[in-house]
């Protein structure tokens, strides 16, 4: 199993560009989120997936869009990016820790976007 | 207004010594709370999860205590090694589907 996978590890985009992020888990999962995650910062939610057909906004979601593709992708849109968006985006999916009934989430290796 | 914090500082200690973090939450009653380990350039891998009800939880040589009257969770990893530099993260689940992270506390450990 990879887990949870992201593309691309690396962008750098100029303001004003549009870019999406992929992220795919091969674990079955509802769950599915997308973080960013910026120095002395926790990880702050942007959009999460409850199931397929479902998202909603988290924290921070101004001037990102998701799409729930299937179960296992979810997309993060951004349209006209900005440089308050240079960040590190993390995407999870979440699912039983060992089968006891309470949920961990699992992430992906992350994506380093620097907007100029 | 609702706070997660973990020592901001990095923590440096010798091989063989154990470290210990700190988790402090303000205005939350969180269901459970997870520790999760990061490295540079990695996203955040699991490492232990301690209910409300709970008050202590083991893995080999980590440990994790839960004090929900004093809103704290404290990680312990005992005779740390180089292996375990890296950062480590509480988070809350509060329910529903978000879970809230800290900041996370940098550990060093020096052979």
């Amino acid at each position: 199993n990879a887990g949870v996978t992201q593309t691309p590890k690396f962008q750098v985009l100029k303001t004003g560009q549009s870019m999406t992020l992929q992220c795919a888990q091969d674990m079955n999962h509802n769950s599915m989120y997308w973080y960013r995650q910026d120095p002395g910062m926790g990880l702050r939610l942007i959009y999460y997936s409850a199931s397929e057909g479902t998202t909603d906004k988290g924290e921070v979601p101004n001037g990102y869009n998701v799409s729930r593709l299937n179960k296992r992708e979810f997309s993060l849109r951004l349209e006209s990016a900005a440089p308050s968006q240079t960040s590190v985006y993390f995407c999870a999916s979440e699912g039983l820790a060992g089968g006891r009934g309470t949920d961990t989430q699992y992430f992906g290796p992350g994506t380093r976007l620097t907007v100029l | 207004s609702q706070k997660i914090e973990q020592n901001s500082e990095a923590l440096n200690i010798q091989e063989g010594k154990t470290a210990t973090l700190t988790c402090n939450y303000t205005n939350y009653s969180p269901a459970y709370l997870q520790w999760y380990r990061q490295d540079p350039g990695r996203g955040p891998v699991f490492l232990l999860l301690i209910r409300e009800n709970e008050k202590e939880k083991r893995k080999e040589r980590l440990k994790v205590t839960f004090d929900t009257t004093l809103k704290q969770s404290l990680f312990h990893i005992t005779a740390s090694q180089p292996a375990d530099s890296a950062t480590y993260l509480c988070a809350l689940h509060t329910g529903g589907f978000k879970t809230i992270f800290g900041a996370g506390t940098r550990l060093f450990v020096k052979a």
